[in-house]
C-alpha cells in the first residue's frame, strides 16, 4: 500500500535553532517528493518539488534532501524563526494510479521566543 | 490578483442539508482538485477533474458531487449522504494532470460543521 510517514508528529524548538523533520515513504514506483508549508486554518504551500535524481534542493533557510534508494526524505530548517510556525507536511507522487499526490499527516512545528 | 478563491470561509450545515462550497481560479489552470483534511491525517482527494466537463472520483467521493462546466470553476456539493461532513476543505489547481512534477496552487479553505 502507497504511504506516507512523518516524524515527529510536533515538534517544539526555540527561535534561532534548527531542526529536521523526517518523511518515509512506500510509494512505488516514485515520481516526485513535496514538501509543503501549512499554516492553521490556511491551504498548504509547496516549499519544494524533487525528483529521483535530485538529493538537495534549497528555498531560502529551508532544505530538502532526498534518498530514493531508502526512500527517505528530510527537510532541514536554519535559524528558525517564529513565522516557521506551521504544519510540514511531505507528498509523494507515484507514476502508477495516475500521478495520484500521496499525503503524509504533517508534522506541527511550533517555534518559541 | 491570480490565484484560487474558496467561498465560503466558514460553513454551517443543518443535518440533512446539502450545501456547495465554491472554488474559482483564475491561473488558467486545466486540472483542479478538492481535498478534504482531518486532524492528525493526510489530505485525502475527494474529486478531481483535468479538463472541462470532465472529472474522476478520489479516494472519497462518497457522499460528494462535482461539476467542471466552466475552466474556472469546480464547486463541491457536500450531499446528505455524506454522514461525517465535518471537516477543512481545500481546492487546488495545477497546469497539468496531478502529480507529473506540476504544482499545485491550493486556496485558503473552507471549514464546514454540521450543527
Amino acid at each position: 500500500k502507497n504511504q506516507v510517514e512523518q516524524s515527529p508528529q510536533s515538534l517544539i524548538i526555540l527561535e534561532g535553532k534548527n531542526c529536521t523533520l523526517q518523511c518515509n515513504y512506500t510509494v512505488s514506483p516514485f515520481s516526485n517528493l513535496r514538501w509543503y508549508k501549512q499554516d492553521t486554518g490556511r491551504g498548504p504551500v509547496s516549499l519544494t518539488i524533487m525528483t529521483f535524481s535530485e538529493n538537495t534542493k534549497s528555498n531560502g533557510r529551508y532544505t530538502a534532501t532526498l534518498d530514493a534508494d531508502t526512500k527517505q526524505s528530510s527537510l532541514h530548517i536554519t535559524a528558525s524563526q517564529l513565522s516557521d510556525s506551521a504544519s510540514y507536511i511531505c507528498v509523494v507522487s507515484g507514476m502508477d494510479s495516475n500521478y495520484q499526490l500521496i499525503w503524509g499527516a504533517g508534522t506541527k512545528l511550533i517555534i518559541k521566543p | 490578483d491570480g490565484g484560487i478563491t474558496q467561498s465560503p470561509k466558514y460553513l454551517f450545515r443543518k443535518e440533512g442539508q446539502n450545501v456547495t462550497l465554491s472554488c474559482e481560479q483564475n491561473l488558467n489552470h486545466d486540472a483542479m482538485y478538492w481535498y478534504r483534511q482531518d486532524p492528525g491525517q493526510g489530505l485525502r482527494l475527494i474529486y478531481y477533474s483535468q479538463i472541462v466537463n470532465d472529472f474522476q472520483k478520489g479516494d472519497i467521493a462518497e457522499g460528494y458531487s462535482v461539476s467542471r462546466e466552466k475552466k474556472e470553476s469546480f464547486p463541491l456539493t457536500v450531499t446528505s449522504a455524506q454522514k461525517n461532513p465535518t471537516a477543512f476543505y481545500l481546492c487546488a489547481s495545477s497546469i497539468a494532470g496531478p502529480g507529473k512534477r506540476t504544482e499545485a496552487f491550493f486556496g485558503q479553505g473552507t471549514r464546514l460543521t454540521v450543527v
